[in-house]
């Protein structure tokens, strides 16, 4: 079944410790994106990938770093999470190699800092 | 960069009413169109998408009408049923360059 996973669904965690989201998608999409979710804001994008070894920040990268070493994968990493990063986050992949194509979202994320 | 501003953030109807939900983007040369619906505790799904050769596209109750020259596209629901109720972002691009969404308008359709 093609998909986008995302792992944890649901993380609680404390201000200061380190963690990574993963993104994984089994469609060889070339395109791969990070969104947060905050009311009345919509979709904003963190950074976005369109290639293997190619990322680029998006509209509120700042507190988060992304790798993308294989085409199938795009972890997020918070180095050091703060409460304003509670959100709940989208990871979402595409068949092109930019935006200009249906985007496929991950089930979400719902990040807790306290 | 590329910024798209949506309206209204709320928007109530009867059912059997149409709904029409407002874009307008900023980059002249954004050529792609999508409209995504998010039901309550669910992921965005695509519903409808337009390209910037084209002015009108429709599916069953649903159509886009994109204006090149105003920069602006607008979401059309014909007899909207209850299970239409849902948030809907539009969003925009250029070739080469991200998604950008919309802030999104909450759609409640009261039977």
């Amino acid at each position: 079944e093609a998909q986008v996973t995302q792992n944890p669904r649901y993380l609680i965690t404390v201000t200061g410790k380190k963690l990574t989201v993963t993104c994984s998608q089994n469609m060889n999409h070339e395109y791969m994106s990070w969104y947060r979710q905050d009311p009345g804001l919509g979709l904003r994008q963190i950074y976005y990938s369109m290639n293997v070894e190619v990322t680029d920040k998006g509209d509120v990268p700042e507190g988060y770093k992304v790798s993308r070493k294989e085409k199938r994968n795009f972890p997020l990493i918070l180095e050091s999470p703060s409460p304003n990063q509670t959100s709940l986050y989208f990871c979402a992949s595409s068949f092109g190699a930019s935006g200009g194509y249906e985007q496929y979202f991950g089930p979400g994320t719902r990040l807790t800092v306290t | 960069g590329e910024n798209v501003e949506q309206h209204p953030s709320t928007l109530s109807v009867q059912e059997g009413d149409s709904a029409v939900i407002k874009c307008t983007y900023s980059d002249s040369a954004s050529n792609y169109f999508p409209w995504y619906k998010q039901e309550l505790g669910k992921r965005p799904q695509l519903i409808i998408d337009i390209r910037s050769n084209v002015g009108e596209k429709k599916d069953q109750r649903i159509a886009v009408t994109l204006n090149k020259t105003a920069k602006h596209f607008s979401l059309h629901i014909t007899e909207t049923q209850p299970e239409d109720s849902a948030v809907y972002f539009c969003a925009a691009s250029r070739a080469g360059t991200a998604l950008i969404f919309g802030k999104g308008t909450t759609l409640s359709v009261s039977s």
